[in-house]
């Protein structure tokens, strides 16, 4: 039973314009939600965090929204860059505990 | 240098043998964590470690056992390895921040069971 879901496994955006990533889960006890880059032959970075009991958080071109009604979470990147072309990883956090999706694979066409 | 470093970074072995991976950290936190990725399911949590006289099962600890050697060390074993092993094995250390947990990550061991 996957607790955190990326229904999208791939997205490709023109750069310059936003790119969106979604994430669903189904546990009410999440208490934060983080995204997470990964480029090939490394490890996952962190990029940006939201509290459960905020609806959105901002950093720079990446702002992620919080629908705790819709269990649903995205991350907005505006605007998007060639370099933002990585894997995104969705994770909800539980007493310090993360549980990932699946991620997605964004690829910014120049 | 890397704040959370992994050895080796790939390995082959065979079938039965025993391998272990090790994750060293420079970052001072008590929180450690063992992870594998496959395709398709992102990273799963193996154990985790609040500090060096806790250890604790994550989702998929079957075949698998851990040693907190000091705060800065986690090492990984496979005690008999098996070929549905094969993955990507991350380690990481976490901190408290305004917005939870924040967890860093080694650069990952590749490895194989054949």
């Amino acid at each position: 039973d996957q607790q955190v879901k990326q229904n999208s496994p791939s997205l490709s955006v023109q750069e310059g314009r936003i790119s969106i990533l979604n994430c669903d889960y189904t546990n009410s006890m999440f208490d934060y939600f983080l995204w997470y880059k990964k480029y090939p032959a490394e490890g996952p970075t962190f990029l940006i965090s939201i509290s459960s009991i905020k609806d959105k958080n901002e950093d720079g071109r990446f702002t992620v929204f919080l629908n705790k009604s819709a269990k649903h979470l995205s991350l907005h990147i505006v605007p998007s860059q060639p370099g933002d072309s990585a894997v995104y990883f969705c994770a909800a956090s539980a007493r310090g505990k993360l549980v990932f999706g699946a991620g997605t694979i964004l690829r910014v066409k120049s | 240098d890397a704040d959370v470093t992994q050895t080796p970074r790939n390995r082959i072995t065979k079938t039965g043998k025993r391998i272990m991976l090790e994750c060293s950290q420079t970052k001072g936190h008590d929180r450690m964590y063992w992870y594998r990725q496959d395709p398709g399911l992102g990273l799963r949590l193996i154990y985790y470690s609040f500090d060096v006289k806790d250890i604790n099962k994550g989702e998929i600890s079957d075949g698998y056992s851990v040693s907190r050697q000091a705060q800065a060390k986690f090492s990984l074993s496979l005690e008999s390895a098996i070929p549905n092993q094969t993955a990507l094995y991350f380690c990481a250390t976490s901190v408290l921040t305004g917005e939870g947990y924040e967890q860093y990550f080694g650069p990952g061991t590749r490895l194989t069971v054949t």
